[in-house]
């Protein structure tokens, strides 16, 4: 089946901790994108990728990383930087950038 | 987002017909999307109309776009209580702005 898959579902952080959040797609998509998303409140972008090997920064991109090494990959590293990490993260890609997002199932984050 | 609003919450009885509104501000979007979620769950696309267009329909979603205003609304007809979620509009810019979402709640 094609889609995006995210995982963990549920993922928990210690204070200082790194944590990565996996992200794959098998339907041949140039463009992945990470989202947070607070309790009540809409999606807010944390870093995009055009296309392998290249990402830009989003909106709050701050206390995040992210790696584009392979097409079907994009992994969030949520670092101890981010001092408010608990919410809802999702992962989307497009055929192309600006084209339809896709999006997987989320990981929620929380923070020990 | 703050390029993008809507109003936060909306509730209608089963039966009736749902209209959930949006603004946005760029108007060089290709196209303009709308969304669902469910708890705990990812965004589902519903539909999404091409700027040049003003109308488009599928089955029970009826997608209107006024691109003089800016506004974009989306009409449910025959609501379900399976219609309750979180709906989102969304610009299609490079990463997209997405609206904070309007919750719909169908009472039975």
């Amino acid at each position: 089946d094609g889609g995006i898959t995210q995982s963990p579902k549920y993922l928990f952080r210690k204070e200082g901790q790194n944590v990565t959040l996996s992200c794959e797609q098998n339907l041949n998509h140039d463009a992945m994108y990470w989202y947070r998303q607070d309790p009540g409140q809409g999606l807010r972008l944390i870093y995009y990728s055009q296309i392998v090997n290249d990402f830009q920064k989003g909106d709050i991109a701050e206390g995040y990383s992210v790696s584009r090494e392979k097409k079907e990959s994009f992994p969030l590293t949520v670092t101890s930087a981010q001092k408010n990490p608990t919410a809802f993260y999702l992962c989307a890609s497009s055929r192309a950038p600006g084209e339809t997002q896709y999006f997987g199932p989320g990981t929620r984050l929380l923070v020990l | 987002g703050e390029d993008v609003e809507q109003s936060l919450f909306l509730s209608v009885r089963e039966g009736d017909s749902s209209v959930i509104n949006c603004t946005y501000t760029d108007s060089s979007s290709t196209y303009l999307y709308w969304y669902k979620q469910e708890p705990g769950a990812g965004l589902q696309l519903l539909t999404y109309i091409f700027s040049n267009m003003d109308m488009k329909q599928d089955q029970r979603l009826t997608v209107l776009l006024n691109k003089k205003d800016k506004h974009l609304s989306l009409r449910i007809a025959d609501t379900q209580t399976g219609d309750s979620a979180i709906y989102f509009c969304a610009e299609s810019l490079p990463g997209s702005t997405f609206g904070d979402g309007t919750t719909l709640t169908v009472k039975p």
